[in-house]
């Protein structure tokens, strides 16, 4: 079983519509989660990061973790043709914080 | 503006032929990272640096190794790239700073194709 699991999608919405991307994962300990946007044939860039438990909102993305189920998502409101790309959610624990755990992204295109 | 740099962003090899991927950052981070990524998978965690600590995971090939001179800059050498070796390459860099060390900055990326 993978640590962290994440639906690959592809995920097509028409823009303006609200996305929800989530992952789940399996090891209690993790308690830093992240989510990072990667264009094709790009590096990844970090979106947002919540540590623990909780809601997290910068703009149109909110960032929510579930740790009673294991269980993170991102929320996208008003979706954007230039936010088609794929979404990783990657997870640390406390006290092994370098070490990153990655989803294996779920591909997102939004239509105009 | 800072960053992670790394060259070349596209590489193309013969089986066989060793090839070297070279990763530098300007935000003075101390730890580094090498990951693999194939097509529509997660990044694949190869090595790591904390400061000067080389963390090999234990699942790298053999045929991998890697080389950080300085804080700046860290290498991937791939000995005798196989086929299976075509991949992006990544980069990342995190500070073990308080309050920071979850923000890991990726650079580009290499994309190496493997012949």
């Amino acid at each position: 079983q993978k640590e962290v699991e994440q639906d690959p999608g592809p995920l097509s919405v028409p823009e303006g519509a609200i996305v929800s991307l989530n992952c789940t994962y399996s090891n209690s300990a993790f308690q830093y989660f992240m989510w990072y946007r990667q264009y094709s044939r790009k590096g990844p860039e970090l979106l947002m990061y919540t540590y623990s438990s909780g809601n997290k909102e910068d703009g149109r993305f909110t960032a929510q973790v579930d740790k009673s189920s294991k269980y993170i998502s991102l929320f996208i409101r008003d979706s954007q043709p230039s936010d088609s790309a794929t979404y990783l959610c990657a997870m640390s624990t406390s006290y092994n914080f370098n070490k990153f755990y990655f989803g294996s992204g779920t591909k997102l295109n939004v239509k105009p | 503006d800072a960053m992670v740099i790394q060259n070349p962003r596209y590489q193309v090899t013969q089986f066989g032929k060793p090839v070297t991927l070279s990763c530098s950052q300007t935000l003075n981070h101390n730890v580094m990272y090498w990951y693999q990524q194939k097509s529509s998978q997660a990044p694949k965690l190869l090595f790591h640096y904390y400061d000067k600590d080389f963390n090999n995971e234990a699942d790298t090939p053999d045929n991998f190794q890697s080389r950080r001179p300085n804080t700046s800059f860290c290498f991937l050498d791939i000995r005798s790239p196989g086929l299976g070796d075509t991949a992006m390459y990544l980069c990342a860099t995190v500070t073990s700073e308080k309050g920071s060390y979850n923000e890991q900055f990726f650079g580009p990326g290499t994309r190496l194709t493997v012949l």
